[in-house]
């Protein structure tokens, strides 16, 4: 059974500041990661995705790839409170290609005080 | 882009009835097609992947004589909860794959909430 792992927090992030979110996931295989903001009530939006080791940066937000730790993480660079969110981490089932649904965290609620 | 629509957002029924949720990509054509479930404070689940002309495949668990899933076309696939129950009361939100960004990224419906009385 793939798992994916996340700190449910809340993570609590004074405005302005860099808020630092992790994943941990147990499947070895696994190629394609993606990070979700999902508001209350409403659906996942997507952030980023990450397929190769290393940083990718688009704006305010980089996502970080350690395929040999097994780790993804996500930061969010001058945080604003219309951050505040559940973050969800997720990975594709199978190898890759599309055919295979995702494997959600629990998510980490973010909170950006003022 | 990439924009996944779904209908209705709401719905409230009769323990017994049955419940279709449409879910349609809207610019672009998804040849695969995913259903989830989330309940209060819990992750989505997936219930199953849709390709277009096929039958659907279901996760462990789920029921597929009770959630049909029918993906006609490539803009549209369906799911229809069969004999609701409260215990089926839950958001239930579709994605679809493609639309560029990579060939794996999923897009998602805003959603549709059930509420079985």
């Amino acid at each position: 059974q793939k798992e994916v792992e996340q700190n449910s927090g809340p993570l609590s992030v004074p405005e302005g500041a860099i808020a630092s979110l992790n994943c941990t996931y147990s499947d070895r295989v696994s190629q394609s990661f993606f990070w979700y903001r999902q508001y209350s009530g409403k659906s996942p939006e997507l952030i980023m995705s990450i397929y190769s080791n290393g940083d990718k940066e688009d704006g305010r937000f980089t996502a970080q790839l350690n395929k040999a730790s097994q780790y993804v993480s996500l930061l969010i660079r001058d945080s604003q409170p219309s951050d505040s969110a559940t973050y969800l981490c997720a990975v594709i089932n199978g190898g890759g290609g599309g055919a295979d649904g995702l494997t959600f965290g629990k998510g980490t609620h973010l909170i950006i005080q003022p | 882009g990439a924009v996944v629509s779904q209908h209705p957002s709401w719905v409230i029924c009769k323990s017994g009835t049955s419940v279709k949720i449409e879910c349609r990509s809207l610019d672009f054509q998804a040849t695969t097609m995913f259903w989830y479930r989330q309940f209060p404070k819990q992750s989505l689940m997936l219930m199953a992947t849709s390709n277009e002309g096929s039958k659907a495949t279901y996760e462990q668990g789920v029921e597929k004589d009770k959630f049909l899933i029918n993906h006609a076309s490539l803009t549209l696939s369906t799911l229809t909860v069969t004999s609701a129950h409260p215990e089926d009361s839950s958001f239930y939100i579709c994605s679809a794959r493609g639309g560029g960004r990579g060939a794996d990224t999923q897009y998602f419906g805003p959603g549709t909430r059930l509420t079985v009385l």
